[in-house]
């Protein structure tokens, strides 16, 4: 079963920011926090990771709590290319398996 | 980015028959490919984990013997749906993680339809 709880479905309005939460209260130790997202009919899309600390790249930022339980990704100008669902998942940095939960599916509206 | 590729993309098939689908990575090489299987408005489900030169390792409930995996390369992992039937119509996709890479490249998916 998937570790983590996202809501199902978001709004957010073009160029505003758009920020997903996911609650992983049953994190281990050797845990990381992954974020995917999965465009319609297309296969997903890596966005960001991170372990206990915030991390940015181009395509987002990831704020991780302090007791790392819950985690949100923010989308800073939200575009309606970013309507997709995302995931996120926690796994051990050393294995590659990855197991989806249900998702948030996000639209941007104009 | 490093580029993982399905063919077909898409495929029609009768009931009963079998039908292989192809997870190619294109410019690296993985030891390890994973086959997810996806139904209509619901996530994707982690079927197996596919080695290569070794036997693939499924997911509880997932059976290995409808669902043939080979991976014969270290750029080529197959899935094979034998004896298909209308459910197993499904969007298939595999993933592969470039080894100086922490992320996992996915396939673009391949659309079985068992009629």
């Amino acid at each position: 079963d998937a570790k983590t709880t996202q809501p199902p479905s978001m709004d957010c309005a073009e160029g505003r920011a758009a920020n997903l939460p996911c609650n992983h209260s049953t994190i281990s130790g050797n845990e990381y926090v992954y974020w995917y997202r999965q465009i319609h009919s297309q296969g997903p899309q890596y966005i960001i990771h991170g372990l206990k600390n915030n991390e940015t790249n181009e395509m987002a930022s990831l704020i991780i709590t302090e007791d790392r339980k819950s985690s949100t990704l923010i989308l800073p100008h939200a575009t309606l290319r970013d309507t997709a669902v995302y995931y996120c998942i926690v796994s051990p940095y050393n294995t590659d398996k990855l197991i989806f939960g249900t998702g948030t599916r996000l639209q941007v509206f104009p | 980015g490093a580029v993982v590729s399905q063919h077909p993309s898409r495929v029609i098939c009768k009931s009963g028959t079998s039908v292989k689908i192809e997870c190619r990575s294109l410019d690296f090489q993985a030891t390890t490919m994973f086959w997810y299987r996806q139904f209509p408005k619901q996530s994707l489900m982690l079927m197996a984990t596919s080695n290569e030169g070794s036997k693939a390792t499924y997911e509880q409930g997932v059976e290995k013997d409808k669902f043939l995996i080979n991976h014969a390369s270290l750029t080529l992992s197959t899935l094979t749906v034998t004896s298909a039937h209308p459910e197993d119509s499904s969007f298939y996709i595999c993933s592969a993680r470039e080894p100086s890479s922490y992320e996992q490249y996915f396939g673009p998916g391949t659309r079985l339809t068992v009629t």
